[in-house]
């Protein structure tokens, strides 16, 4: 059992290039979603899925997109970088609105 | 509006008692959970406390009173590797599904000196 993996695990970014966070799980769980930790703030909550073909907004979701094709996987795209999005993505999991298992994150630098 | 606070740091000596506290302000609760995350690595679950009181687990417990919006994170015989930030997390009802979605605390960073 892998739990939720994310791909890639570090990213440098010039402002306006695009990219996708790849999040799996091999829990079998409905519920999937996209965070952000950045200093002094703590995680915030980007977008969520509560099954296959679903999203819905979280705290953050202003320049950013997701999509929910597989059960097993949740995408988090950055169409346009900035700056401002430089920080920690971190993927997570839970069977219904359980607690939530995570994945080892991404560490992204926009410049 | 909804709000967490935690102290920011803590630091505690090696086999001694801590207590990490939480306090929050929101609507809806449904919940709350303590993660433990050590630097550079992903949120580990803890433990989850719905009603009031305390559940055990070990020699992490964690203790909950709704009427006061208050919960706590005792840690008992500390150990080196506990050294760590530790979350406090609500989950909040009609926010994110049938259960609700989880808002978080700046987290405690604890320190557990020799």
């Amino acid at each position: 059992n892998a739990g939720v993996t994310q791909t890639p695990k570090f990213r440098v970014l010039k402002t306006g290039q695009s990219m996708t966070l790849l999040c799996a799980q091999d829990m079998n769980h409905e519920y999937m979603y996209w965070y952000r930790q950045d200093p002094g703030m703590g995680l915030r909550l980007i977008h969520y899925s509560v099954g296959e073909g679903t999203t819905a907004k979280g705290e953050v979701p202003d320049g950013y997109n997701v999509s929910r094709l597989k059960k097993q996987n949740f995408l988090l795209g950055l169409e346009s970088a900035a700056p401002s999005q430089t920080s920690v993505y971190f993927c997570a999991s839970s069977s219904s609105g359980g607690h939530r298992f995570f994945g080892p994150g991404t560490r992204l630098t926009v410049l | 509006g909804q709000n967490i606070d935690q102290p920011t740091e803590m630091t505690a000596t090696e086999g001694a008692i801590v207590q990490i506290n939480c306090t929050y302000q929101t609507s809806g609760f449904n919940g709350l959970f303590w993660y433990q995350q050590h630097a550079g690595e992903a949120p580990t679950f803890l433990s989850y406390n719905v009603l009031d009181g305390l559940e055990e687990k070990g020699r992490f417990s964690s203790f909950l009173s709704r009427s006061k919006g208050y919960s706590y994170l005792l840690l008992k015989e500390l150990q080196m590797k506990d050294s760590a930030s530790y979350l406090c997390a609500v989950r909040i009802m009609n926010y994110g599904g049938s259960q609700g979605n989880l808002i978080f605390g700046k987290g405690t960073k604890l320190s557990v000196k020799p």
